[in-house]
């Protein structure tokens, strides 16, 4: 079956303007994950979504990132006011997070954001 | 707060030889851990994942360990091809789903 998709693969975008990338995780799967991958700095949390709860934003680095999961599926990350740091692969990963079970995460290919 | 150390940050071994891979963590009160492949511009490919009531789990090649009371996993690859050349990475799940990544391992297998 197809696995979890992102799009789009590699944004280019100047200091200043907003981006938004998109994630289609796998269908079925309940929870959904924002990582970021960043130069030196290995792999950090975002945000996580599972069903209908409220998400968990604790990762997001600043109020300039928002995320949100349209009907359970299709997930949108909105940066606003790109700043250079911000350079970075963004991964997506989803699972089906079944209580009491293995709930092994699977990743998507990422999208490789770069603010010039 | 968690964090996730792996030991080497960078390995090289011939063709053949059996590779160990070390991920140690600060707080015990995992849900589990998982061992992630990274390939150059690719995203992450699950290898294993052990529950925290388990000790080990095997696919293949690859054996992973976890002890859980002193922090602490191994991964075995045995018998190392120039295809397992990647960067290894484990995680930790907390409870409420988050994992926690350790900074990886590049291995480099030479023919």
């Amino acid at each position: 079956g197809a696995g979890v998709s992102q799009s789009p693969s590699n944004k280019v975008t100047e200091k200043g303007k907003d981006v938004e990338l998109r994630c289609d995780p796998i269908s079925g799967h309940t929870a959904l994950y924002w990582y970021r991958q960043s130069l030196g700095q290995g792999l950090e949390f975002l945000i996580y979504f599972q069903g209908n709860s409220a998400p968990d934003k604790s990762g997001l680095p600043s109020d300039r990132f928002s995320a949100e999961r349209t009907g359970g599926s299709v997930s949108t990350l909105t940066i606003q006011r790109t700043q250079q740091e911000d350079s970075a692969v963004y991964l997506c990963a989803s699972s089906s997070a079944l209580a009491g079970g293995p709930d092994t995460q699977y990743f998507g290919p990422g999208t490789r954001l770069t603010v010039l | 707060k968690q964090e996730v150390t792996q030991i080497p940050a960078a390995l090289s071994v011939p063709e053949g030889e059996n590779l160990v891979l070390n991920c140690s963590f600060t707080d015990s009160a995992i849900y589990n851990l998982q061992w992630f492949r990274q390939d150059p511009g690719k995203g992450l490919t699950s290898l294993l994942l052990i529950q925290s009531s388990q000790r080990e789990q095997t696919s293949g090649r690859l054996n992973a360990s976890l002890d859980k009371s002193s922090g602490r996993s191994t991964l075995y690859i045995a018998a190392s091809q120039p295809g397992d050349s990647a960067t290894y990475l484990c995680a930790v799940r907390d409870s409420w789903g988050k994992l926690q990544f350790g900074a990886g391992t590049q291995v480099v297998v030479t023919p």
